[in-house]
């Protein structure tokens, strides 16, 4: 299993072009995720997803869109890219028990906008 | 208003020491909080799930204590070594409502030869 997969690695945009980070899982997890890192802070959640067709806003939506159309694949589109959007971004799967269950990260694609 | 507060100075230690990292949690009623481990340009590992009513959990040199009257969260690794210097995130799931946890802005962990 490749487990979470990312892509890219790296990417500079200029404030106002789009793009879209490439995430796919092979664990068959219904619960993929979205987080956002910047440097010293926590990992805050974007969006989430508990099954394909079903997506929901996280904490720090603004600016972003997603959409599940399978359940191994969780797209995350940026539309006009602005300079507070850099960050590290992290997708994350699980099969999301209630009773606690591991999230498996991705390697991280690490955005800057200027 | 809940918070998640991991000590934002890194942890310095000598290499065979008990490391000892912090997580303590305001306005939450926990399920269960997790550790995990994050290298640098890397996304975070799962390390250990301690439940609300458990004291405590051990995997091989780590310990993670729970204690809900204190709302703190410890995690202990024993005889440290360099390998183990990475930053660790504490996140914690509260009881009801969303099944997502929050995690902590974790430590920084830096084991010295």
């Amino acid at each position: 299993n490749a487990g979470v997969t990312q892509t890219p690695k790296f990417r500079i945009l200029k404030i106002g072009q789009s793009m879209t980070l490439q995430c796919t899982q092979d664990m068959n997890h219904n619960y993929m995720y979205w987080y956002r890192q910047d440097p010293g802070m926590g990992l805050k959640l974007i969006y989430y997803s508990v099954g394909a067709g079903i997506t929901d806003k996280g904490e720090v939506p603004n600016g972003y869109n997603v959409s599940r159309s399978t359940t191994e694949d969780f797209p995350l589109r940026l539309e006009l890219a602005a300079p507070s959007q850099t960050s590290v971004y992290f997708c994350a799967s699980n099969f999301g028990q209630s009773r606690g269950d591991t999230q498996y990260f991705g390697p991280g694609t690490r955005l800057t906008v200027l | 208003s809940q918070k998640i507060e991991q000590n934002s100075e890194a942890l310095n230690i000598q290499e065979g020491k008990t490391a000892t990292l912090t997580c303590n949690y305001t306005n939450y009623s926990p399920a269960y909080l997790q550790w995990y481990r994050q290298d640098p340009g890397r996304g975070p590992v799962f390390l250990l799930l301690i439940r609300e009513n458990e004291k405590e959990k051990r995997k091989e040199r780590l310990k993670v204590t729970f204690d809900t009257t204190l709302k703190q969260s410890l995690f202990h690794i024993t005889a440290s070594q360099p390998a183990d210097s990475a930053t660790y995130l504490c996140a914690l799931k509260a009881s009801g409502g969303s099944y997502i946890p929050t995690f902590g802005r974790g430590t920084s962990l830096i084991v010295h030869p």
